[in-house]
């Protein structure tokens, strides 16, 4: 099994849906990390947390919502999805040794 | 100022030539910092991490530190075709109100031409 997996891998949504991208790990680490890459920006950060109390804001939470439901799982919401939210998404997890990513969900909105 | 910025090339060696990659960040809470290589479509990959100032080596790959001018590289030695994909600089922020913010550059395609 997959240190960090996340499911779907694909997704296509309408706008204005309410979807959840959901990732759990089984690394044993208190952090984790939400991502979205567009082409030529790199890996922007959404939110991250260091357990299921501490939670913190990324450079573009906004329109975007998150859940640790426990040391292993961390789920990222899109109340309201709209097109330019079309993107792919990785949820992150490690320490200072370094961090390992999943596989990835590729989300459009349509 | 973006808080960890790359050249987003594209670079392109020949190869067996030396690859070097470079990497500056804002914020001096940083203290810990990582190169990841991402294929297309597929999620990064760590590659090296570095801590203090000075070189780091692992195989074909030397990650360099200069906390004062606040500057990171990559050196790939020997490049292969293989090698090319893009390669994501990070920064971990160790104090203050960004504590443990884990911030990526944009990235820089690295093409290795046989």
């Amino acid at each position: 099994d997959a240190d960090v997996t996340q499911t779907p891998r694909n997704r296509i949504t309408k706008t204005g849906k309410r979807i959840m991208l959901e990732c759990s790990q089984t690394k044993g680490h208190d952090r984790m990390y939400w991502y979205r890459q567009d082409p030529g920006l790199g890996l922007r950060l959404i939110y991250y947390s260091f357990d299921v109390k501490d939670i913190n804001k990324g450079e573009i939470s906004d329109g975007y919502s998150v859940s640790r439901q426990a040391q292993a799982k961390f789920s990222l919401s899109l109340e309201s999805a709209i097109p330019n939210q079309t993107a792919l998404y990785f949820c992150a997890t490690g320490d200072q040794g370094g961090y390992t990513f999943g596989s990835g969900t590729r989300l459009t909105v349509v | 100022q973006k808080e960890v910025e790359q050249n987003s090339g594209p670079l392109s060696v020949p190869e067996g030539a030396i690859a070097s990659l470079n990497c500056t960040y804002s914020d001096r809470v940083s203290q810990s910092f990582f190169w990841y290589r991402q294929y297309s479509g597929k999620s990064p990959e760590l590659i090296m991490s570095i801590y203090s100032n000075g070189d780091k080596e692992d195989g074909r790959f030397t990650a360099q530190l200069n906390k004062a001018s606040q500057y990171v590289s990559l050196l790939i030695r020997d490049s292969q075709p293989s090698d090319s994909a893009t390669y994501l600089c990070a920064a971990l922020a160790a104090g203050g109100t960004s504590y443990g913010k884990l911030t990526f550059g944009q990235g820089t395609i690295l093409t290795v031409h046989p």
